[in-house]
């Protein structure tokens, strides 16, 4: 079942600026992950945030959690073309199978 | 690096065939999974292997079949392709199954395979 669902589903930007997106899920988690895709290819992992986390970086990418709303945000600063991507959230409960949203598609234009 | 690979990128079948998809991964992972992805659906969970003949159905199991006869490789099999099976098929590995005492991690991904049945 599709536990986490990112918002919103597309998303158009100038480069440069900021992109934020939003995930929320439905049930209790261990974790919370995001992945990217490029058209046409496999998943590529970018960030993992645990249950007791509130926020992380990694490069231009900032993760928040917050697990008494039961959501999280993405945000890419000072996007560039190569971040033209869909961006997926996943979730897991307390075991090895993670649920993922339908994604968010982003666009940066030049 | 770790590295997922499959066996296709691109594959067209007919109605009814059996259809066998490979996925190989090099990282000696104990967790293997095979999704399929279709648009505004995200990834849906088809079956997923936790160690080598050991398998568990995922959320969309109808129709599929899966082999892990060694700890690197993980099939799907299709065995009468249907056209509503026609979809993007994605693989990935991950350590941390229920034999490392079971944690959510990080899963790595294979390139995908477009089946069209036709």
């Amino acid at each position: 079942s599709q536990q986490g669902e990112e918002d919103p589903q597309a998303l158009s930007i100038q480069e440069g600026e900021n992109a934020t997106m939003n995930c929320s899920y439905k049930t209790s988690i261990n974790n919370l992950q995001w992945y990217r895709q490029n058209s046409g290819r496999g998943l590529v992992h970018l960030i993992l945030i645990r249950s007791n986390e509130r926020e992380k970086h990694s490069g231009r990418l900032r993760v928040t959690l917050d697990t008494s709303k039961k959501s999280s945000s993405l945000l890419i600063t000072a996007s560039r073309a190569a971040d033209t991507a869909s961006y997926f959230c996943a979730t897991g409960p307390n075991d090895y199978k993670l649920s993922f949203g339908a994604g968010t598609t982003v666009t940066v234009r030049a | 690096d770790v590295k997922v690979t499959q066996s296709s990128r691109y594959l067209v079948k007919r109605t009814g065939e059996k259809v066998f998809l490979e996925c190989v991964q090099d990282m000696d992972h104990e967790n293997m999974f095979w999704y399929r992805q279709d648009p505004g659906l995200g990834l849906r969970l088809i079956y997923f292997s936790y160690d080598v003949k050991m398998k568990e159905k995922g959320d969309i199991p109808e129709g599929y079949s899966v082999s892990r006869e060694k700890k690197e490789r993980f099939s799907l099999i299709l065995e009468s392709a249907s056209t509503n099976q026609t979809s993007m098929y994605l693989c990935a590995s991950s350590f941390s199954g229920l034999a490392g005492g079971g944690s959510t991690d990080t899963q790595y991904f294979g390139p995908g395979t477009r089946l069209t049945v036709l």
